[in-house]
């Protein structure tokens, strides 16, 4: 089945940029979508279709696809967005496809 | 945006079974695509199971199929994970989530399922 890479963790500065990217074979052709996991929380859609964002999610919040990478931008990063991160892909075979998430900390 | 809660989580010993619902609270939920999605212990999210909203389209994962049946009741606006032959490496937060139907838009809080002796 698909699979799909991110890095264990990324560390920001507070007011700086997070990428948080997401690896996949032509990756690209996909729809790749973002969520977003507080601790003890249930995790919550931030950015879905690579580059939308529901309402109530910061503009801080984008996304890209291309190639055989998907990326996550956080802008102007605050504390409270320090959080797991996970990107997910639907599969051919009807399956929800998750990466295995990327731990986003605010130094 | 639909609001979720899971139940039916808890104990139960390897062999056994569990039967998980989730409730909606908003009209839509007949015409929603629903899934089952689970977290072990400091992992993380696995796709477990999906039914399109008239209930003719039904998928499981490979690691659940053949013991675990998803099924909905429209009129109770709920969905069910029936649970079977449980395993250890079963133990997980399992939330529901409504499919859109190639994203996942809203999630339940959780309801955690610990497979032990």
């Amino acid at each position: 089945s698909y699979v799909l890479t991110q890095p264990p963790s990324v560390s920001v500065a507070p007011g700086q940029t997070a990428r948080v990217t997401c690896g996949g074979d032509n990756i690209g052709g996909k729809s790749v979508h973002w969520y977003q996991q507080k601790p003890g929380q249930a995790p919550v859609l931030v950015v879905y279709d690579d580059t939308d964002r529901p309402s109530g999610i910061p503009e801080r919040f984008s996304g890209s696809n291309s190639g055989n990478t998907a990326t996550l931008t956080i802008s102007r990063v605050e504390a409270g967005d320090e959080a797991d991160y996970f990107c997910q892909v639907w599969d051919s075979n009807n399956d929800y496809v998750f990466g295995a998430g990327t731990k986003v900390t605010v130094l | 945006q639909v609001q979720l809660v899971e139940s039916g989580g808890g104990l139960v010993k390897p062999g056994g079974s569990l039967r998980l619902s989730c409730e909606a609270s908003t009209f839509t939920f007949s015409d929603s695509y629903m899934t089952w999605i689970r977290q072990a212990p400091g992992k993380g999210l696995e796709w477990v199971s999906y039914m399109s909203s008239s209930g003719r389209s039904i998928y499981y994962a490979d690691s659940v199929k053949g013991r675990f049946t998803i099924s909905r009741d429209n009129a109770k606006k709920s969905l069910y994970l029936q649970m079977n032959s449980l395993r250890a490496e079963d133990t997980a937060v399992y939330y529901c989530a409504s499919a859109l139907p190639r994203y996942l838009d809203s999630w339940g809080q959780g309801t955690l399922v610990t497979v032990a002796s």
